[in-house]
């Protein structure tokens, strides 16, 4: 098993540019979860997915969209790029039933910058 | 504010010594749950423990919970240089009406010489 992979490792944007970070997750989890990194903020929730086609919003979830068309895939779209996004992107799953009671299984992250 | 906070922020210790590591929460919770992430990787379980419970072993790890006073704490035995990391604690909160969530702590920094 892979775990769950993310793509790319790392990025580099202008501001105002559009991306897609992709995560994709082998084990078959239906909850998957989007986390960003910040120095001194530790990890805060983006978006998160109880199974194909249910998404919801997390804590800081303005600028980013999400779908889930799969139950391996869950990528993160960037819509307008901005300084403020520069982080540690991580993605993360585990089984849908208890949700974020579970224990997560992480991927290896995307360090994105933005100009 | 952050529901976890681990304290310290820092630590340093030479191999063979415990490590201590502390973090306290605001609002009750589900279960706690410590996990550790080296230098540019991804975060990696390392225990959970329920509400209901005080004490949990795990190899070196010794995780105990106190929900009287709402803190955890993490104890590193015999500690080794492959321990040098950051460690997280997440508390799993259910919040009524809305989903439950996980939170991380800001973490503390873990450094084993030898």
């Amino acid at each position: 098993n892979a775990g769950v992979t993310q793509t790319p490792k790392f990025q580099v944007l202008k501001t105002g540019q559009s991306m897609t970070l992709q995560c994709a997750q082998d084990m078959n989890h239906e909850y998957m979860s989007w986390y960003r990194q910040d120095p001194g903020m530790g990890l805060r929730l983006i978006h998160y997915s109880v199974g194909a086609g249910i998404t919801d919003q997390g804590e800081v979830p303005n600028g980013y969209n999400v779908s889930r068309s799969t139950t391996e895939d869950f990528p993160l779209r960037l819509l307008s790029a901005a300084p403020s996004q520069t982080s540690v992107y991580f993605c993360a799953s585990t089984l849908r039933t208890l949700g974020p009671y579970n224990e997560q299984f992480f991927g290896p992250g995307t360090r994105l910058t933005v100009l | 504010s952050q529901q976890g906070e681990e304290d310290p922020q820092a630590l340093s210790i030479q191999e063979g010594e415990n490590a201590t590591m502390n973090c306290s929460y605001k609002t009750s919770i589900n279960n706690l749950q410590w996990y550790r992430q080296n230098s540019g990787r991804g975060l990696v379980h390392l225990i959970l423990i329920r509400s209901n419970e005080r004490e949990k072993h795990s190899g070196r790890l010794r995780v105990t919970l106190d929900t009287s006073k709402k803190s955890s704490s993490l104890l590193i035995t015999a500690s080794r240089a492959a321990d040098t990391a950051s460690y997280f604690c997440a508390t799993a909160v259910h919040n009524t009406g809305t989903a439950s969530k996980l939170t991380f702590g800001t973490g503390t920094r873990l450094q084993v010489t030898l």
